[in-house]
């Protein structure tokens, strides 16, 4: 069965830098959520999409934005990378909003150096 | 590859009463690390309680705790004395010892006044 699919699996990147983040989402699923896992913490909630409007927003810095385009696969774009945006970026995917079953990639490492 | 699975999308409790959610695991290590998050509207990830595998003793925190059964690959959560304020999805999650997170699909519990 296709999974939520997160691209790339690694990546590093230098200070002020800029990093992109995709997502692809299990197909007919409408809703997306971001995750910044920080070592050590928990999950915490970015963003999230649901057909293709913003739904929610959590603890996203200003620095960082997201979309999701037509085809429902969303991105995270982050900008100006400071060494505390090092962490694993998850996405979710899930179908009719908030308060259903999320299917979970398999995060994205995200190392500023 | 570790998988998470969570076979109840959805659970409902009479408020006071205990309710169990179930979570399988598969997985070829001998050590890791097990959670359960719950995830309310805000949508954040708020750590509900923690589970060492090398540690036989069933974690509890308060009105929470597991019974984990390491041979059967099985990890499950006991709320007791469910108040409504416990209404939430409640994610199961699992840690490899190279720090990568694999979470279940979801458990959407209803508090019943």
């Amino acid at each position: 069965a296709a999974g939520v699919i997160q691209s790339p699996r690694h990546l590093i990147k230098e200070k002020r830098e800029t990093a992109t983040l995709k997502c692809y989402p299990i197909p007919r699923h409408d809703t997306v959520y971001w995750y910044q896992q920080g070592p050590g913490q928990d999950p915490q909630f970015l963003i999230s999409f649901y057909e293709k409007m913003q739904s929610d927003k959590g603890s996203i810095p200003d620095r960082f934005s997201a979309q999701q385009f037509s085809d429902y696969h969303s991105e995270l774009n982050m900008s100006s990378l400071e060494l505390g945006d090092s962490a694993l970026y998850f996405c979710a995917s899930s179908l009719g909003g908030w308060n259903t079953e999320a299917f979970f990639g398999q995060g994205t490492r995200l190392t500023v150096v | 590859a570790q998988t998470v699975t969570q076979s109840q999308p959805e659970m409902s409790v009479q408020e006071a009463e205990t309710v169990t959610l179930s979570c399988t695991y598969d997985t070829s290590e001998s050590d890791y690390y097990l959670f359960w998050y719950k995830q309310p509207p805000s949508r954040q990830m708020i750590l509900v309680i923690r589970q060492e595998a090398y540690k036989q003793q069933n974690a509890t925190e308060n009105r929470f705790s597991v019974n984990f059964q390491k041979a059967a690959k099985s990890f499950s959560l006991k709320i007791s004395d469910s108040q409504l304020g416990d209404a939430a999805m409640y994610f199961c999650a699992y840690r490899s010892s190279d720090e990568k997170l694999t979470f279940g699909t979801g458990t959407r519990l209803t508090i019943i006044p």
